[in-house]
């Protein structure tokens, strides 16, 4: 399974972009990137995925480099609630399409 | 619309002890998953069910089991709990296997001593 690579922990201050970045240098053309963030005491929670183009939803958008190697999630105006660990996940659009949780990225939100 | 729920909240076992994690979700959705996550880590997929009457191993699947009761439910179930067992375990969702956002439920904190 392809790895992704991230920074232990990044800290923003409240109502400023947030831009996390994931490096996953081993894609394959048949790998989604995902974005599942988990807040203090409970499950994951879905927040952005994408193949190959730009995306954008109601919660944050993703920025994917042109060869894949690297994504960006960014968060447009932080605030406190978006306190929490963001994990980077690459799932193969194969019949054991699975989500391999790596460490993620603990972030930090400053009043 | 409750989404996914997990019972118990939280369990202590002593070692060798037997127990089932419950889950169940209310979407309708074809495609349940097992997770266990230790402190400080990601989460593991442990067992998943791409659809009702089928079960898969994950990642970590050595001393659990499954059953898929029917579309809403799926259980896990530990028969001789090991200390490496402690772990909070999370249940999640999605409509099918693949690109599809997966629904978690609030997890179990589960010790075993």
């Amino acid at each position: 399974d392809a790895k992704t690579t991230q920074p232990n922990s990044m800290e923003s201050n409240e109502e400023e972009p947030v831009h996390l970045p994931c490096n996953h240098s081993t894609i394959s053309g048949t790998d989604y990137i995902h974005w599942y963030r988990q807040l203090p005491s409970q499950g994951p929670e879905y927040v952005i995925h994408g193949l190959t183009s730009n995306v954008n939803n109601r919660m944050a958008s993703l920025a994917i480099a042109e060869d894949r190697k690297s994504s960006t999630l960014i968060l447009h105006r932080a605030t406190l609630r978006d306190a929490a660990v963001y994990y980077c996940i690459l799932a193969r659009m194969d019949s054991s399409y699975k989500l391999i949780f790596g460490s993620g990225t603990r972030l930090l939100v400053r009043p | 619309n409750a989404g996914v729920t997990q019972t118990p909240k939280f369990q202590v076992l002593k070692t060798g002890q037997s127990m089932t994690l419950q889950c169940a979700q209310d979407m309708n959705h074809n495609s349940m998953y097992w997770y266990r996550q230790d402190p400080g880590m990601g989460l593991r997929l442990i067992y998943y069910s791409a659809s009702e009457g089928t079960t898969d191993k994950g990642e970590v699947p050595n001393g659990y089991n499954v059953s898929r009761l029917n579309k809403r439910e799926f259980s896990l179930r530990l028969e001789s709990a090991a200390p490496s067992q402690t772990s909070v375990y999370f249940c999640a969702s999605s409509e099918q296997t693949g690109d599809y956002e997966q629904y978690f439920g609030p997890g179990t904190r589960l010790t075993v001593t």
